[in-house]
This record gives C-alpha cells, sequence and structure tokens, in this order.
C-alpha cells in the first residue's frame, strides 16, 4: 500500500541554521511527490513538487528538495532556516494509477521550531 | 484574491447536531477534493469531485457524512449526528483541469470541534 513517512515528529533549528527534513515514500509507480508547509491553523500551502526530470527541484521560500528513488526519499531542504520558517511541513505522494483519481497520500508531518 | 476559500472557519457544535460546511474552488479548477485532518496527523482524503460527480469517497466517509457539488463550482460537506470524534480541521483543495500531476491547492479549513 501506498505511504509516507516522516521519521521526526518535530526538529529544532537555530535561527541561520541549515536544515534537512526527510520524507519516505513506498509507491508501486512513478511517484508525484509534493512538500507543503502548514502554519499553525492554517490551511497548507505548496512548497515544491517533484513530477519528472531534474531530482533536485526548487520551491518557494528558499527551499529545495531532492527525489533519490534508490532510497525511496525526498527530503526537504533549506541552506539558512529563518525564525519565520516555524510551522509544520508535510510530505504528500500523488497517486496517479490504479483507478486514483489523484488524491494526495500525506505523512504526519514534522513540526519546526526555530530558536532565536 | 482567487484561493480556494472555506466557510466557516470554525464551528462548535453539540453531539448529535448537523452542520455543513462550504467550500469555494479557484474559479477555473474543475476537480475538489476534501480532506480531513485531526491533531498531530496529516491530512486525510474524503471524497474527490470532477465538475458535479462525485467520482472517488475514502472508507472514512461513513454513512453521516455526505457531499455535493451541485454545478460544478462550490461543494458541501454535510456531517448528520455528529460525533466527538468527527472533530478535526476539515480542508477543501482544488486541482485545475490542465494538470495531470494532482497539484492541489488547499484552503485554510474548517476546523470542527464537537462538544
Amino acid at each position: 500500500a501506498q505511504s509516507v513517512t516522516q521519521p521526526d515528529i518535530h526538529i529544532t533549528v537555530s535561527e541561520g541554521a541549515s536544515l534537512e527534513l526527510r520524507c519516505n515514500y513506498s509507491y508501486g509507480a512513478t511517484p508525484y511527490l509534493f512538500w507543503y508547509v502548514q502554519s499553525p491553523g492554517q490551511g497548507l500551502q505548496l512548497l515544491l513538487k517533484y513530477f519528472s526530470g531534474d531530482t533536485l527541484v526548487q520551491g518557494i521560500k528558499g527551499f529545495e528538495a531532492e527525489f533519490k528513488r534508490s532510497q525511496s526519499s525526498f527530503n526537504l531542504r533549506k541552506p539558512s532556516v529563518h525564525w519565520s520558517d516555524a510551522a509544520e511541513y508535510f510530505c504528500a505522494v500523488g497517486l496517479n494509477y490504479g483507478g486514483s483519481q489523484g488524491n494526495l497520500i500525506f505523512g504526519k508531518g514534522t513540526k519546526l521550531s526555530v530558536k532565536p | 484574491d482567487t484561493g480556494v476559500s472555506q466557510d466557516p472557519r470554525h464551528k462548535i457544535t453539540k453531539r448529535g447536531q448537523n452542520v455543513t460546511f462550504r467550500c469555494d474552488p479557484i474559479s477555473e479548477h474543475n476537480r475538489l477534493y476534501w480532506y480531513r485532518q485531526t491533531l498531530g496527523q496529516g491530512p486525510e482524503f474524503l471524497t474527490y469531485f470532477q465538475n458535479e460527480a462525485q467520482l472517488e469517497k475514502s472508507r472514512l466517509l461513513s454513512d453521516r457524512f455526505s457531499a455535493e457539488r451541485p454545478k460544478g463550482s462550490f461543494s458541501t460537506l454535510e456531517i448528520q449526528r455528529t460525533e466527538q470524534g468527527d472533530s478535526a480541521m476539515y480542508l477543501c483543495a482544488s486541482r485545475p483541469r490542465t494538470s495531470g500531476y494532482n497539484e492541489q491547492f488547499f484552503g485554510p479549513g474548517t476546523r470542527l470541534t464537537v462538544l
């Protein structure tokens, strides 16, 4: 069955430090992969997406992610974290075969705290 | 702003009452999804519309839940005889006709609290 695992429930980094959030997926076909960010009490904002081609994708707010098929991973990175990046981050895979209508399977999220 | 909108943003109700939520997708998007998000979890798929047709329903969508999209524009999600376990954030997302890649745009959500 399709699934997304985000191994880290909560991460704290210092402002200005680098960040990597991990995401592993289980899917039987070429995945469509997404990272979303959610601020408290808000909906989800799309940070970046991977469909095909270059395995390093750039997103908004200075984020990037790298797709590694051999490791079934799609880790999110940012070289220098800002206090405004504190939020919850969700990795998702888009279902695109087997009669699915394209709904997303999400991980449980990683909450990011930023120390001043 | 032409993003996805949801109404109300917050709803508090007593157990056993019925509630209805509304979602207005981005105007040129013909595909619409509902998700439910409970505390500490990622969103979980509930149901999907393409235009006015409801094409997919999750097993999470019990018979107390019903969703409609009568004219292929806005959608409503109704929960009958609410239970405390229905307390969650209900998220709506829309997707453009031309996107073959599941890219979805989310609304701000409706937070439901069942007392």
